[in-house]
């Protein structure tokens, strides 16, 4: 099975800050990969797949890049509604595999 | 709107069976993968099965192979997911996903608890 390694495991940060999220997959899976949020209470809904391709509907604010086994999302000018647990998650072989997910929160 | 609406969960005894059903409106079910995931606290998010469009190619995890089949009616808009011999460690909240090959729909989820 392919492991997907996150980091970090929780993140603060303020209002109007960059931040990001880091995905290690344990081999190479040609940038299969797609980021979810997931906010309170709520099911995970996709932002980024492919690794780099914003899911429509999702704020430019978010972008993901990496390839290989290295992959990051990036959220620029952190606003409120940002706050959620992401996820990463390989799709390159089964058995489908997700990162153990980040929460991030407003400082 | 892509719509997945997940029912059948609820409590269970150990080893007993519970079947879950997701039905899909707002685009062409036939056109499309299907996926169940489930969620808890302490191992996150698993990716449980996926069925191919027409259902003749099915895929599991390892834990649940031979006791959960994952099936669809095209001519419903359905996918199901019958567990049998159920086990605690299949408590979880389960989502039906769309395939895509990434998971680009999600349903609300439905909460399948395992306990005497």
């Amino acid at each position: 099975d392919i492991r997907m390694t996150q980091s970090p495991a929780s993140l603060s940060a303020s209002l109007g800050e960059t931040v990001n999220i880091e995905c290690l997959a344990s081999e190479d899976i040609y940038s299969d990969l797609a980021w979810y949020q997931q906010k309170p209470g709520k099911s995970p809904q996709l932002l980024i797949y492919n690794a780099n391709s914003l899911q429509n509907g999702v704020p430019s604010r978010f972008s993901g890049s990496g390839s290989g086994t290295q992959y990051s999302l990036k959220i620029n000018s952190l606003q409120s509604e940002d706050v959620a647990t992401y996820f990463c998650q390989q799709y390159n072989n089964y058995p489908l595999t997700f990162g153990s997910g980040t929460k991030l929160e407003i400082k | 709107e892509v719509q997945l609406v997940e029912s059948g969960g609820g409590l269970v005894q150990p080893g007993r069976s519970l079947k879950l059903s997701c039905a899909a409106s707002g685009f062409t079910f036939s056109n499309y993968g299907m996926a169940w995931v489930r969620q808890t606290p302490t191992k996150g998010l698993e990716w449980v099965a996926s069925i191919s469009t027409g259902g003749g190619n099915t895929y599991y995890r390892d834990s649940v192979k031979g006791r959960f089949t994952i099936s669809r009616d095209n001519a419903k808009n359905t996918q199901y997911l019958q567990m049998d011999s159920l086990r605690s460690e299949d408590t979880a909240t389960y989502y039906c996903a769309r395939r895509t090959p990434f998971l680009d729909a999600w349903g609300q989820g439905a909460s399948v608890t395992v306990s005497s």
